[in-house]
């Protein structure tokens, strides 16, 4: 079974700032993909990036990017020039590679709450 | 908007009492999913369908039942609520398997009392 982990259960930046969210995760696979989701307070679920275990390019979305260690299974969230809009609950997810049913599940982590302060 | 509803939107209940809970797609996509979430916890799967009458069970399981008789609903019932089952529940919707990114609905906030 694969597990995430999120060590940082509250972070929190000034506003402008750079701000990065810690996720490892542990599995025997070799192909998966990783998420991150958003949810504020509006409690909505929001994807902000995914990555392709078999790519080695970090997956960017304009202020948002990640840092994939596969080696290290790490894969951190990096979050540039913060804003007000910003402030949510983070969660790392992981999901199998494969076409047998079952692949298509989420594993979650715990989550990061995310404060940005103005 | 993924298009995906889901009612009631909150629910405050009695324990030893039914619930069910319904997720309704307009995206006509194969995969749903039931998600439960509590603090400390993320979100945890509860059951999936991977099509019509096709349905799985994820690391939540006990206590809940689910049906899928058309492609766009998929109801979750808690057959005889548990003030454990207290919690914010999910549904997500997928169009089919690997990087599709899932997508969720604005959650259910179920009280048993």
């Amino acid at each position: 079974a694969q597990t995430v982990t999120q060590s940082q259960p509250e972070m929190s930046v000034q506003e402008a700032e750079t701000v990065t969210l810690s996720c490892t995760y542990d599995t025997s696979e070799n192909n998966y993909y990783l998420f991150w989701y958003k949810q504020p307070p509006s409690r909505q679920m929001i994807l902000v990036i995914r990555q392709e275990a078999y790519k080695q390019q970090n997956a960017t979305e304009n202020r948002f990017s990640v840092n994939f260690q596969k080696a290290a299974k790490s894969f951190s969230l990096k979050i540039s020039d913060s804003q007000l809009g910003d402030t949510a609950m983070y969660f790392c997810a992981f999901m199998k590679h494969g076409t047998n049913f079952g692949n298509e599940k989420l594993t979650f982590g715990t989550g990061t709450r995310l404060t940005i302060i103005p | 908007d993924a298009g995906i509803t889901q009612s009631p939107r909150h629910k405050v209940t009695e324990t030893g009492t039914p619930v069910t809970l319904r997720c309704h797609q307009t995206e006509n996509h194969r995969y749903m999913y039931w998600y439960r979430q509590d603090p400390g916890h993320g979100l945890r799967l509860i059951h999936y369908s991977y099509g019509v009458k096709d349905t799985d069970k994820g690391e939540v399981s006990d206590g809940y039942s689910v049906s899928r008789s058309k492609t766009e609903d998929f109801l979750l019932t808690l057959e005889s609520a548990t003030s454990s089952q207290t919690s914010v529940y999910f549904c997500a919707i997928s169009p089919g398997q690997g990087p599709q990114a899932q997508h969720f609905g604005d959650g259910t906030r179920l009280s048993i009392l």
